[in-house]
């Protein structure tokens, strides 16, 4: 069954420092997005992606995050400077046009 | 503001019975619902939607209503498993078309199937 695949499942790095989260989604779907969930927190949205440009991003998503798809296949989700508050797990999501979203098992990021 | 109220506690329950899960939300107008499933450490995982004109809909052991006029939407496991135990959420997203824009999570609710 195909999947939504995100690498690296764990990255530790400095305050300042740029990350990068890669996502492969599901090779027919057309719209991408990028969720985090803080440590026993919701669920939040951070950005959808389709048609090569961001349709929605929420307040979360500041100057300090930018989303890519750079080939066919990959999606990515950059931050630029990180903080102490971007310790989350962030998910990479795709879909048809159904609205269910298919979701990556995720990459920990912790900013130490 | 908008909310969306999943109840934080844990719900245990005794395999084979019917869990029912609640999902209440104000100051929105959702087109359709959605509840997902969420293992520890795991990425949330599709189960049903449901839309702002249907009333119910089942899969296998699953149920959803959604009462548009409560603001509302019960998930219900019937038969329930140990399998079942996981933390399940809530999502909705206002918008007219079916892109799953920008999905408002729950809080989710744990619930604890024993044997």
């Amino acid at each position: 069954e195909p999947e939504v695949t995100q690498t690296p499942s764990h990255q530790v790095t400095q305050m300042g420092q740029e990350v990068i989260l890669r996502c492969v989604p599901i090779s027919n779907h057309l719209y991408f997005y990028w969720y985090r969930q803080i440590l026993g927190q919701k669920v939040e949205f951070l950005v959808s992606f389709y048609n090569n440009e961001i349709s929605e991003k929420s307040e979360i998503f500041d100057d300090q995050f930018s989303v890519e798809r750079p080939d066919g296949s990959n999606f990515t989700l950059k931050i630029r400077s990180t903080k102490l508050e971007d310790s989350a797990m962030y998910f990479c999501a795709s879909s048809k046009d159904t609205g269910e979203l298919f979701f990556g098992e995720g990459s920990r990021l912790t900013v130490l | 503001s908008q909310k969306i109220e999943q109840n934080s506690e844990a719900l245990n329950i005794q395999e084979g019975k019917t869990a029912t899960l609640t999902c209440n939300y104000t100051n929105y107008s959702p087109a359709y619902l959605q509840w997902y499933r969420q293992d520890p450490g795991r990425g949330p995982v599709f189960l049903l939607l449901i839309r702002e004109n249907e009333k119910e809909k089942r899969k296998e052991r699953l149920k959803v209503t959604f009462d548009t006029t409560l603001k509302q939407s019960l998930f219900h496991i019937t038969a329930s498993q140990p399998a079942d135990s996981a933390t399940y959420l809530c999502a909705l997203d206002p918008s007219k078309n079916n892109a799953g824009n920008m999905l408002t999570f729950g809080g989710g609710t744990r619930l604890m199937v024993k044997p």
